[in-house]
């Protein structure tokens, strides 16, 4: 079965740079949400979009945007990248019916790596 | 703020033993909690998930009982075996697009 596809695997990227992270999810899921977990942390919410549009805004900061296209699929951009952006970058998908979004299923994930 | 949190940091377990990771959360709101886990490296994988509406749910191995009068949540797993080893999450969220807010994660470790 076709599960989250997130790219790159790995990314190393020095301070003040910009990364760019994708993920391509299950098909006909039009919900995606990116998280971002630390070293021995538990996943932290970042942003979601439902049908293309932002539809919840966790602890994103302002330095990261994020959008869903018309495929569905999802780009995170984070920019001016300080040492503690260093993580693991995770994105879900799942299918959205009446407020009960179903079949929530994560990537295997990006590791950021900032030097 | 409201949270969800796990009361163990690590079970140790005999093969063959039961396990039981217990979460309790706050957010009166949540309509819907699912259990992961994670292998070192990977993705968060789906185990099982209830429903407000429900008390318990069965899958296979794992069980998965909610006390809404206590905001209790807890995982069992029947016969653990080596490959349940893993740091397991608790997740909660009010339905639609709303994020999961993760507990912090019960480390499994199973003892030959």
């Amino acid at each position: 079965a076709a599960g989250v596809i997130q790219s790159p695997r790995h990314l190393i990227k020095e301070k003040r740079e910009t990364a760019t992270l994708k993920c391509y999810p299950i098909p006909r899921h039009d919900t995606v949400y990116w998280y971002q977990q630390g070293p021995g942390q538990d996943p932290q919410f970042l942003i979601s979009f439902y049908e293309k549009m932002q539809s919840d805004k966790g602890s994103i900061p302002d330095r990261f945007s994020a959008q869903q296209f018309s495929d569905y699929h999802s780009e995170l951009n984070m920019s001016s990248l300080e040492l503690g952006d260093s993580a693991l970058y995770f994105c879900a998908s799942s299918e959205g019916s009446d407020r009960v979004n179903y079949g929530y299923t994560f990537g295997s994930g990006t590791r950021l790596t900032v030097v | 703020g409201e949270s969800v949190g796990l009361h163990l940091p690590t079970l140790s377990v005999q093969e063959g033993d039961n396990s039981i990771i217990n979460c309790a959360y706050s957010n009166s709101a949540s309509d819907y909690f699912i259990w992961y886990k994670q292998e070192s490296g990977k993705g968060p994988q789906f185990i099982i998930d209830i429903r407000s509406n429900m008390d318990k749910r069965q899958g296979q191995r794992v069980t998965v009982l909610l006390n809404k009068t206590v905001k209790h949540l807890s995982l069992q797993i029947a016969a653990t075996q080596p490959g349940d080893s893993a740091v397991y999450f608790c997740a909660e969220t009010g339905g639609g697009a709303d994020g999961l807010t993760f507990g912090k994660g019960t480390h499994l470790i199973i003892q030959p």
